[in-house]
């Protein structure tokens, strides 16, 4: 299986401030890797697929970048709905696997 | 605009089974591979498997292979997911979630239904 080794564990950053986290594969998986953002007690959001593609409707100041064995989810301008928990998850084997989350809390 | 519709919260005994339906609204099933996902309270996602409803194959992760059961019911849109032999480790949240021929990434999901197991 592809472990899928999310860091930080948790963040905490203020209004208007650039966030950054990071996904590292056990193994290369050639971009094809997912960002989801959970709200407490509602159900996972695609943010980017494909490692670097913006889901319809998702703000732009969200982005994705990386490639292999690394990849990372960035949060520009910091806005109070973004307070949520991230995931990362690979399809590029079975079985799919995710990251063990984020929790971005305002400080 | 397709959605998923899971079924309500579930309270079980220890060593019993459970069936959980996610219906598809807005489309149809067959144009769609199903999945779902587990959470237990506080922690991550666990991907458990997929069933393809066109020809109702099924893949499992290793560790859910004697615990799940995947199928679909295209006659009336719905994935369902049954749990058997119940211990305080399933206690959790199930998602269903899914795609179509757009793209493999988890595009729409359920909105997850809540398993207690206890005695």
């Amino acid at each position: 299986d592809i472990r899928m080794t999310q860091s930080p564990a948790s963040l905490s950053a203020s209004l208007g401030e650039t966030v950054n986290i990071e996904c590292l594969p056990s193994e290369d998986i050639y971009s094809d890797l997912a960002w989801y953002q959970q709200k407490p007690g509602k159900s996972p959001q695609l943010l980017i697929y494909n490692a670097n593609s913006l889901q319809n409707g998702v703000p732009s100041r969200f982005s994705g970048s990386g490639s292999g064995t690394q990849y990372s989810l960035k949060i520009n301008s910091l806005q109070s709905e973004d307070v949520a928990t991230y995931f990362c998850q690979q399809y590029n084997n079975y079985p799919w696997t995710f990251g063990g989350g984020t929790k971005l809390e305002l400080k | 605009e397709v959605q998923l519709q899971q079924s309500g919260a579930e309270l079980v005994r220890p060593g019993t089974s459970v069936k959980l339906s996610c219906k598809v609204s807005g489309d149809t099933i067959t144009a769609y591979y199903m999945h779902f996902v587990k959470q237990r309270p506080g922690q991550g996602l666990e991907w458990i498997g997929r069933i393809d409803p066109e020809d109702d194959s099924a893949k499992y992760a290793e560790k859910f292979k004697n615990k799940a059961t995947l199928t679909a019911d295209t006659s009336s849109n719905t994935a369902y997911l049954k749990l058997s032999s119940l211990t305080s480790e399933d206690t959790a949240t199930y998602f269903c979630t899914a795609y179509n021929n757009s793209g493999v990434w988890f595009t729409y999901w359920g909105q997850g239904t809540l398993v207690t197991v206890s005695s």
